[in-house]
C-alpha cells in the first residue's frame, strides 16, 4: 500500500540554523510528492511539490528533491527563522482518478530566537 | 489562491446529539471533496470522499451511518457527526482540488468538535 514516513518530532532549532526533515515513502505506481506546513490555528497550505523523479520542489527558502531510488523527499531549508514554526507534514498523492493525499504524522518545528 | 471555509470553526455539544460541518469552495467548484480527521499531534486520516451528485465514498473503518456526507452542489459538502459520542471529539479538515485530476489540494481551517 502507500505510506508516508517522517521523522518524529519536535524539532528544535536556533534562528539561522540548517534544516533537515527527512520523509521516505512506500507507494504502488508513480507518486507526486508534496510538503505541507501548518502553521498555529491555520489550515494546512501546500508549501512544495515534485511530481517526477529528480524535481526538486522549491519555496520559501525550502526545498525537497524527489529520489526515487531511495525512495525519499527530505525537506531542507539552509538558514531558518523563527516564522517558520510550524508542523510540516510529508505527503503523496498517486495519480488516478481519485486524487486521495497520504499524509505523514507531521513534524512540530519550533525556532528559537 | 483557492480558498475552502468551513463552518463553524469550532463546536461543543453533548453526547448523542448529531453535528453538522459544512465545507465550501469559495472562489471554485469542487466535484471532489475530502474529510479528514486529525487527533492531537497524529496525522490526518481520511475519513471519505465527498462526490457531487452521487454517495461518499468511505474508507476502510469508517462508519458510514454515524459521519453522513452530503455534497449538495459543486461548492458545498456537509459532514454530519450523528449519535456523537466523547471519542467523536476530534479537529475534522475538508479539502478539495482546485481542479478535477489535479493532484494539489486547498485545505479548510479545520474544525474542533468536543463532545461532552
Amino acid at each position: 500500500g502507500n505510506s508516508v514516513t517522517q521523522m518524529e518530532g519536535p524539532v528544535t532549532l536556533s534562528e539561522e540554523a540548517f534544516l533537515t526533515i527527512n520523509c521516505t515513502y512506500t507507494a504502488t505506481g508513480y507518486p507526486s510528492l508534496f510538503w505541507y506546513v501548518q502553521y498555529p490555528g491555520e489550515g494546512l497550505q501546500l508549501l512544495l511539490k515534485a511530481t517526477k523523479a529528480d524535481d526538486k520542489g522549491s519555496n520559501k527558502g525550502f526545498e525537497a528533491t524527489y529520489r526515487k531510488e531511495t525512495t525519499s523527499f527530505h525537506l531542507e531549508k539552509g538558514s531558518v527563522q523563527v516564522s517558520d514554526s510550524a508542523v510540516y507534514f510529508c505527503a503523496l498523492s498517486v495519480r488516478n482518478r481519485d486524487d486521495k493525499i497520504i499524509f505523514g504524522k507531521g513534524t512540530r518545528l519550533h525556532i528559537l530566537p | 489562491g483557492a480558498v475552502v471555509s468551513q463552518h463553524p470553526s469550532w463546536v461543543i455539544c453533548k453526547s448523542g446529539t448529531s453535528v453538522k460541518i459544512e465545507c465550501r469552495s469559495l472562489d471554485f467548484q469542487a466535484t471532489t471533496m475530502f474529510w479528514y480527521r486529525q487527533f492531537p499531534k497524529q496525522s490526518l486520516m481520511l475519513m471519505a470522499t465527498s462526490n457531487e451528485g452521487s454517495k461518499a465514498t468511505y474508507e476502510q473503518g469508517v462508519e458510514k451511518d454515524k459521519f453522513l456526507i452530503n455534497h449538495a452542489s459543486l461548492t458545498l459538502s456537509t459532514l454530519t457527526v450523528t449519535s456523537a459520542h466523547p471519542e467523536d471529539s476530534s479537529f475534522y479538515i475538508c479539502s478539495a482540488p482546485a481542479l478535477a485530476g489535479k493532484d494539489t489540494q486547498y485545505f479548510g481551517p479545520g474544525t474542533r468538535l468536543t463532545v461532552l
